[in-house]
């Protein structure tokens, strides 16, 4: 089985300083990496997400998450965020091939940027 | 349309109620899937449908019965609930049971139960 621990419930960081998030996984197959972003009152949006070929993915609003496979580690990086960046971030992963209900979050992360 | 719409936005709900969540998309995905989530917990699934077919129930209980009238809509029916069952209750999308890509997520329906 699969499973996703995002060590940091929350992160505060002030304005246009950088920031990390970080997830780790676990599994025994190989697994599709996923970074969802929550807006207060509002459904996820997908990030960015690693499939296959660059370990380096990015987002169009400057995020940025590596796949480390020897540290099990997807963590989200942004060098300097903005005030509109305060949101819930879940990582998630899901099995390649596997069936469409295994799709696993981990318990987020709260970023707050402050002026 | 790249979108997953659900409605209404917010439903408040007594325990002798019937009232239904409604999900819409146009994306083509064949796989659709509901989901709750409480307050500042991860999302956590309840049904898949494949190809208009339930194809996993998390062991809901039964005063939640979907339901997948055509490709496009699931419906979410709410009989006799319990005040612990209010959350946000969202809805998502996905091309095929096997897709490689992420979900299309819709904004969620905020379910109060009095």
């Amino acid at each position: 089985a699969q499973s996703v621990t995002q060590l940091d419930s929350q992160v505060p960081v002030f304005e246009e300083a950088p920031v990390e998030l970080r997830c780790n996984y676990s599994s025994s197959v190989s697994v599709y990496l996923f970074w969802y972003v929550q807006y207060p009152n509002q459904g996820l949006q997908l990030l960015l997400k690693y499939l296959s070929g660059s370990t380096l993915v990015e987002s169009i609003n400057g995020f940025e998450a590596e796949f480390n496979k020897s540290q099990t580690s997807f963590h989200l990086r942004k060098p300097s965020v903005h005030i509109s960046d305060t949101a819930e971030y879940f990582c998630a992963v899901k099995k390649v091939g596997g069936s469409q209900g295994n799709l696993i979050f981990g318990k987020g992360t709260k970023l707050s940027v402050k002026p | 349309d790249t979108e997953v719409t659900q409605t209404p936005k917010h439903l408040v709900m007594g325990m002798t109620n019937k009232k239904s969540l409604k999900c819409e998309q146009h994306m083509g995905h064949r796989a659709m899937y509901w989901y709750k989530q409480k307050a500042k917990k991860p999302p956590e699934l309840m049904f898949v449908y494949s190809y208009e077919k339930l194809s996993i129930n998390e062991s809901v209980p039964s005063r939640f019965s979907p339901e997948c009238p055509n490709s496009s809509l699931l419906n979410l029916h709410l009989h006799a609930l319990q005040p612990e069952d209010s959350a946000l209750y969202l809805c998502a999308s996905s091309q095929d049971e096997r897709q490689a890509g992420g979900y299309t997520f819709g904004s969620g329906t905020r379910l109060t139960v009095v």
